[in-house]
């Protein structure tokens, strides 16, 4: 099983430039998240899904956008990318107060 | 808001050490969720612990629930460089979404 996969792996972007962090899963989860992590921290909640077509934001959803039009997908849009948003983005599913299961990541920097 | 205070935020430890860390939050918890990240990797899935004075072993890791259900510890036993990584407490808020503790640093010293 694939899991949870995200792309791409890396990418550099210039300030003001925008993208779209891609994340599918092929578990049938409900759940689904978009966390940062700077280095050494912890994850900050971006924004979440709890099923096709609803959203809703987490800690740090400023900067980002998210959609849900498929149980599979939950891409992440960065508009106007800033140095701030220099991170390492991780996306997870997980079904109803069950485990979360993470992709491998994107390292994002904003130069 | 909902807080999960996890300590110590680093632990140094020769080879064949234990490690423990401790996790508190500011409000009862339903369940709690511990995780492992590995340097450069992705947060994985240890277990989940859901009932008062839970103890559940795996190998050399034993994960503890305390009896009020607002803190919890993992304990290494014997450290080994596998278990070198972050390890992470998270405990569901009102809503469903896990709140994360900052993670403990497992450091093997040379």
């Amino acid at each position: 099983n694939a899991g949870v996969t995200q792309t791409p792996k890396f990418r550099i972007l210039k300030i003001g430039q925008s993208m779209t962090l891609q994340c599918a899963q092929d578990m049938n989860h409900n759940y689904m998240y978009w966390y940062r992590q700077d280095p050494g921290m912890g994850l900050k909640l971006i924004y979440y899904s709890v099923g096709a077509g609803i959203t809703d934001k987490g800690e740090v959803p400023n900067g980002y956008n998210v959609s849900r039009s498929t149980t599979e997908d939950f891409p992440l849009r960065l508009e106007l990318a800033a140095p701030s948003q220099t991170s390492v983005y991780f996306c997870a599913s997980s079904p109803l107060r069950g485990p979360q299961h993470f992709g491998d990541g994107t390292r994002l920097s904003i130069l | 808001g909902q807080q999960v205070m996890q300590i110590p935020q680093y632990q140094h430890v020769q080879e064949g050490e234990d490690f423990t860390t401790y996790c508190n939050s500011s409000t009862t918890l339903s369940n709690i969720q511990w995780y492992k990240q590995r340097p450069g990797g992705h947060p994985v899935f240890l277990i989940q612990l859901v009932k008062s004075g839970e103890v559940k072993k795996q190998k050399r890791l034993t994960f503890q629930f305390g009896e009020a259900k607002k803190n919890s510890s993992l304990h290494i036993t014997a450290t080994q460089t596998t278990d070198v990584g972050t390890y992470f407490c998270a405990g569901p808020d009102s809503n469903y979404q896990l709140i994360w503790g900052a993670g403990t640093k497992l450091i093997i010293k040379p």
